[in-house]
């Protein structure tokens, strides 16, 4: 079944500590996205990748890193945990329609809490 | 600085009632614009796509418009079940284009239909 997973679904986790937050699909799309997404708040794209070893950081500016070594994989990791790093990452992958733009599909998020 | 406004923030109806939501965009050049069903603690699932060229796209209860002119979308739930008891939020690409595509959300109507 065509699909995009994110693991853990939630994380609390201490100041300091380095976490990798797993995303893989099956679709074999080559855009990928990682938005953060805060209570009642918008979605904000922080990293983007067009295909394997091609990423650019996004709109919000995010201490976070990514890499695409796998089309089906990309991960995001933080190398030192921060309270205000607490929020939910939601991953995304699209393909195009031709003539219509992108079909997306998103997984079901990572709702990280640092303490 | 393009943005995406949905107002109001959270709705609640009774059951059965037709409801009309709102998205409004900055900047008329716009490629397409989307509508998107967030269940809580789940991701984001696309409900429909509305291309710059039409005016109005429908699937089963949901009807999508889009006026370029006057910077809206709205989306058109006939008949509110329960079931509909969701965050809709409204996207579109940056620019007039959809190369990249990136989203611009917009922050998202929680609604709430009571039975």
């Amino acid at each position: 079944e065509a699909d995009i997973y994110q693991t853990p679904r939630y994380l609390v986790i201490g100041t300091g500590k380095k976490i990798t937050l797993e995303c893989s699909q099956t679709m074999g799309h080559d855009k990928m996205y990682w938005y953060q997404q805060d209570p009642g708040m918008e979605l904000h794209l922080i990293h983007y990748s067009y295909g394997v070893n091609s990423t650019e950081k996004g709109d919000l500016s995010s201490e976070s890193t990514v890499s695409r070594i796998r089309t089906e994989h990309f991960p995001l990791t933080l190398e030192s945990a921060r309270p205000s790093h607490t929020s939910q990452y939601l991953c995304a992958s699209s393909e195009e329609v031709f003539g219509a733009g992108y079909g997306y599909t998103f997984g079901s998020g990572t709702r990280l809490t640092v303490v | 600085k393009q943005e995406v406004t949905q107002i109001p923030a959270a709705l609640s109806v009774p059951e059965g009632e037709n409801l009309v939501l709102n998205c409004s965009f900055t900047d008329s050049a716009i490629y397409n614009l989307q509508w998107f069903r967030q269940d809580p603690g789940k991701g984001l699932t696309s409900l429909l796509l509305i291309q710059s060229s039409q005016r109005e796209q429908t699937s089963g209860r949901l009807n999508a418009s889009l006026d370029k002119s006057s910077g809206r979308s709205t989306l058109y739930i006939a008949a509110s079940q329960p079931g509909d008891s969701a965050t809709y939020l409204c996207a579109r690409p940056p620019g007039g284009s959809s190369n990249t595509g990136k989203l611009i959300f917009g922050q998202g109507t929680t609604l709430q239909v009571k039975p």
